[in-house]
């Protein structure tokens, strides 16, 4: 069976630091991958997807980056955090687009 | 641009009644989803609607697709207070690899 996994779980930064969060999804192949973000007592946003390695289209222009190195696994990545970036982050994976199972979230407080 | 609308944002209940969640989206498609958010948790996939006419249920709760009226709905019956929770709807872009989420309806049921 399919699994995602997202790390952290919780972090706390400064403002101006950077950021790396990871999410990896075990037995899938060439999933499509997702990266969202959740405001508190909001609705999910759109940040990046991935249809495959090396392969990111961005929805939503901002201080954020996402890679996929490998074929298994998505990073969310920013060179300086803003107040803004606070929020629940979610990585989703996909078979050809259809239905999205997400990973348990990586909850984000920037002071 | 599709847009999906979820009616009611927000919905508190009395245990026991029956009410109806409502997601209208403005561009044709065939294929929807239906997720559940617990409170600081991540998204559960609940019903994937397929077809014009599908109809699911699990336990209490039963989703539609209308997709001539571009909506669906998702039934609660009895209502009982573990179904507090926010549901999304998605609506999947024919021929795209994202689906667009409504804003969630927060459903608060009383004991």
């Amino acid at each position: 069976s399919q699994t995602i996994h997202q790390w952290p779980a919780t972090l706390v930064q400064p403002v101006g630091s950077p950021l790396s969060l990871e999410c990896t999804v075990e037995g899938t192949s060439n999933p499509n991958l997702y990266w969202y973000r959740q405001a508190a007592g909001r609705g999910l946003q759109l940040l990046f997807y991935s249809v495959g390695i090396g392969q990111i289209s961005s929805e939503v222009p901002q201080n954020l980056s996402a890679s996929r190195p490998q074929d298994r696994q998505f990073i969310l990545s920013s060179k300086k955090l803003l107040l803004s970036d606070s929020g629940f982050y979610l990585c989703a994976w996909s078979v050809l687009g259809y239905e999205q199972f997400f990973g348990p979230g990586t909850r984000l407080t920037v002071l | 641009e599709l847009k999906v609308e979820q009616n009611p944002l927000f919905l508190s209940m009395q245990e026991g009644k029956n009410y109806t969640i409502y997601c209208n989206y403005s561009t044709t498609s065939d294929r929807l989803y239906w997720y559940r958010q617990d409170p600081g948790k991540s998204l559960e996939s609940l019903f994937v609607l397929l077809s014009n006419g599908a109809v699911k249920q699990e336990g209490r709760l039963m989703a539609s697709l209308d997709t001539k009226a571009r909506l669906s709905t998702l039934h609660i019956t009895a209502a009982v207070h573990d179904l507090s929770a926010t549901y999304f709807c998605a609506v999947d872009i024919n021929r795209d690899d994202k689906i667009i989420f409504g804003k969630g309806t927060r459903l608060h049921i009383l004991p």
